[in-house]
């Protein structure tokens, strides 16, 4: 069974900062996609950035960026220059064969001014 | 970019009634949509997965008589709580597969349910 783990349950850093959040995954498969989704306090679910597994170069969308160890089963997510509108909910999330999406339990993080 | 639009944003009703809620593709086509459930402060926890034109799958341990999913047409389905009780109470959200890009998922904003 595909399973996808959190470690971090909140975090807080301040403006301006970087910070990653953990993710790890368990599958036999081997081609599959991985996401961040963020979910703000108004609960809608935004997509932040997606992987591929056959993809090897990491994928970036302007300050997040993703360290994508295959191996490992790793999954990070690192926010360059945090802002205040970060503060969300993030949660990993895996896909495999085109079918439904298993998310972590979330990583509550708080952007301080 | 797509949107999934979800209907009622809030519903409050009565132990004992039915409850009906709607999740639109508005500018695409979704053979699949994905009905979740989420507890405050937990993740969402899949509940079924509804494909136009045939019976919903349903997640181990969801009742499939009491969250009846209707997948009518390529732009709706429709969750329908029945015989709602106060545990029931809850914030809903559907997700859309896009036909077009098969590993793209787009959420509603939620339902929040409060059964009193």
């Amino acid at each position: 069974a595909q399973t996808v783990t959190q470690s971090q349950p909140e975090m807080s850093v301040q403006e301006a900062e970087t910070v990653t959040l953990s993710c790890t995954y368990d599958t036999s498969e081997n081609n599959y996609y991985l996401f961040w989704y963020k979910q703000p306090p108004s609960r809608q679910m935004i997509l932040v950035i997606r992987q591929e597994a056959y993809k090897q170069q990491n994928a970036t969308e302007n300050r997040f960026s993703v360290n994508f160890q295959k191996a490992a089963k790793s999954f990070s997510l690192k926010i360059s220059d945090s802002q205040l509108g970060d503060t969300a909910m993030y949660f990993c999330a895996f896909m495999w064969d085109n079918d439904k999406i298993i998310f972590g339990k979330g990583t509550r993080l708080h952007i301080l001014p | 970019g797509a949107v999934v639009s979800q209907h009622p944003s809030r519903v409050i009703c009565k132990s004992g009634t039915s409850v009906k809620i709607e999740c639109r593709s508005l500018d695409f086509q979704a053979t699949t949509m994905f009905w979740y459930r989420q507890f405050p402060k937990q993740s969402l926890m899949l509940m079924a997965t509804s494909n136009e034109g045939s019976k919903a799958t349903y997640e181990q341990g969801v009742e499939k008589d009491k969250f009846l999913i209707n997948h009518a047409s390529l732009t709706l389905s429709t969750l329908t709580v029945t015989s709602a009780h106060p545990e029931d109470s809850s914030f809903y959200i559907c997700s859309a597969r896009d036909l077009r890009h098969q590993y793209e998922q787009y959420f509603g904003p939620g339902t929040r349910l409060t059964v009193t």
